[in-house]
């Protein structure tokens, strides 16, 4: 079964900080993507990142970079030089093969920028 | 090009009653998924339709059904509404090329049921 565990629940920055959001999966497929998205309070999911199993390769993207490590089943984000509109509940994401659908969730980080 | 759309925005209900949720995915979309969000589960998959048949399902109870029609909108259908149905239920579409990689599912504002 497929699992995507973020062990943290809230996390409170000052303005301009960076900060990291933690994201471990477990999946015993060989082929699966990974997501991160983002929750404003408006509550739509707003897609911000895929990745899949077999590209390891590291991304920055403006203020957004992430850590894809098979070796230790994580996939990490990180925000640099904070801004208060990031503040909303992250979500990384499992999908296993193509053509399946499903998103296994994380339970969500709730990331604060405090001005 | 207009992203996707669910309605209602907001619905009461009481508990017994049935509810139908509608979701109109973007253009050219022709799969569509549904998420239930709670406070206490998270974000749980629900169904996933494509070419008006559902393609995979999650663990929910029979109470629990959908439909896609020819130009790919969606319905849920939630009968005999319990309590703890009171959730967020999001919809999201995606692009289905043959051949395709994985493309990313874009979500709907929601729908925010509350089961009195």
């Amino acid at each position: 079964a497929q699992k995507v565990t973020q062990a943290q629940t809230e996390i409170s920055v000052v303005e301009k900080e960076d900060v990291t959001l933690d994201c471990v999966y477990e999946t015993r497929d060989t082929t699966y993507y990974l997501f991160w998205y983002k929750q404003p309070p408006s509550g739509e999911l707003v897609f911000l990142i895929r990745r899949n199993s077999f590209d390891e390769q590291n991304e920055i993207s403006g203020r957004y970079s992430w850590n894809f490590q098979k070796s230790t089943s994580s996939f990490n984000f990180t925000i640099t030089a904070s801004q208060v509109v990031d503040s909303a509940v992250y979500f990384c994401a499992l999908s296993e093969a193509e053509g399946n659908e499903k998103l296994t969730f994380g339970t969500g980080t709730r990331l604060t920028i405090i001005p | 090009k207009a992203g996707v759309t669910q309605t209602p925005r907001y619905l009461i209900k009481t508990r017994g009653q049935q509810v139908t949720l509608s979701c109109s995915p973007i253009s050219g979309h022709r799969s569509v998924s549904w998420y239930q969000q709670t406070p206490g589960q998270g974000l749980q998959f629900l169904f996933e339709y494509f070419s008006e048949t559902q393609r995979n399902k999650g663990n929910f109870p029979g109470r629990f059904s959908g439909r896609q029609f020819s130009n790919s909108r969606s319905e849920m259908n939630v009968s005999t509404l319990e309590l703890g149905d009171s959730a967020l239920y999001l919809c999201a579409s995606s692009l289905i090329r043959r051949g395709r990689i994985y493309n990313e599912q874009f979500f709907g504002p929601g729908t925010r049921l509350t089961v009195l």
